[in-house]
């Protein structure tokens, strides 16, 4: 079956800091890969998609590439703001599923 | 505004007394589906619909129904809720056209005492 792997938080930086939140899957078949974002007492947005081998995916100064070979989507953010802190959660669509399959998710805090 | 809508997003009820959280998106989306997250779990999905009275199982539905009468709504119902149902529960949806990107809503927050 599918599954996402996310590196264990929380994670704690200062700002303007350098940001990489691991993620690795499994899948059956050539999935689709996302970071979503939970901000404090919301729900989840996307955050960056990827849906093939080299696509990378960015938004907001954040950025990730789908690494076939690896089986990794790392999130990486070259300077962190305090705005960033949220919730990321990994996911992929496999194309053969009909729903996405999360990663139990990285409690980013970065401090001023 | 594009939104999915979720009501209420705090309840705190007692085992065994039947509830219902609704879900609501205005986006014209076939496809919904709920979430439930728990801390060290990530999301897992309940029940997803792909349109109007199709609805399927996810990875954890036991305790919980749901209905898709109309394209816009798909409430959670728990008949008999137990305390292992406390929990935060997100309702989601997109098109079914290209690349998914699902849309979701703000959460429901249940304590089931």
């Amino acid at each position: 079956g599918n599954s996402v792997t996310q590196m264990e938080g929380p994670v704690t930086l200062s700002e303007e800091a350098f940001l990489t939140i691991n993620c690795t899957y499994t899948a059956t078949g050539y999935p689709s890969l996302f970071w979503y974002v939970q901000y404090p007492g919301e729900g989840l947005q996307l955050l960056l998609k990827a849906t093939k081998a080299d696509d990378k995916g960015s938004n907001k100064g954040f950025e990730a590439t789908y690494r076939k070979e690896t089986t990794s989507f790392h999130l990486e953010k070259g300077s962190v703001q305090v705005s960033d802190s949220a919730v990321y959660f990994c996911a992929l669509k496999d194309g053969s599923a009909r729903q996405l399959t999360f990663g139990s998710g990285t409690q980013l805090t970065v401090l001023p | 505004e594009a939104q999915v809508t979720q009501n209420p997003r705090y309840l705190i009820t007692v085992t065994g007394k039947k509830l219902t959280v609704t879900c609501s998106q205005n986006m014209n989306h076939e496809y919904m589906s709920w979430y439930r997250q728990d801390p060290g779990l990530g999301l897992r999905q309940i029940y997803y619909s792909m349109n109007v009275e199709v609805t399927d199982k996810g990875d954890v539905p036991e305790g919980y129904k749901v209905s898709r009468k109309e394209k816009r709504n798909f409430p959670l119902i728990l008949e008999s809720p137990s305390p292992n149902q406390t929990s935060l529960y997100f309702c989601a949806s997109k098109g079914l056209a290209g690349v998914d990107t699902q849309y979701f809503g703000p959460g429901t927050r249940l304590t089931v005492l």
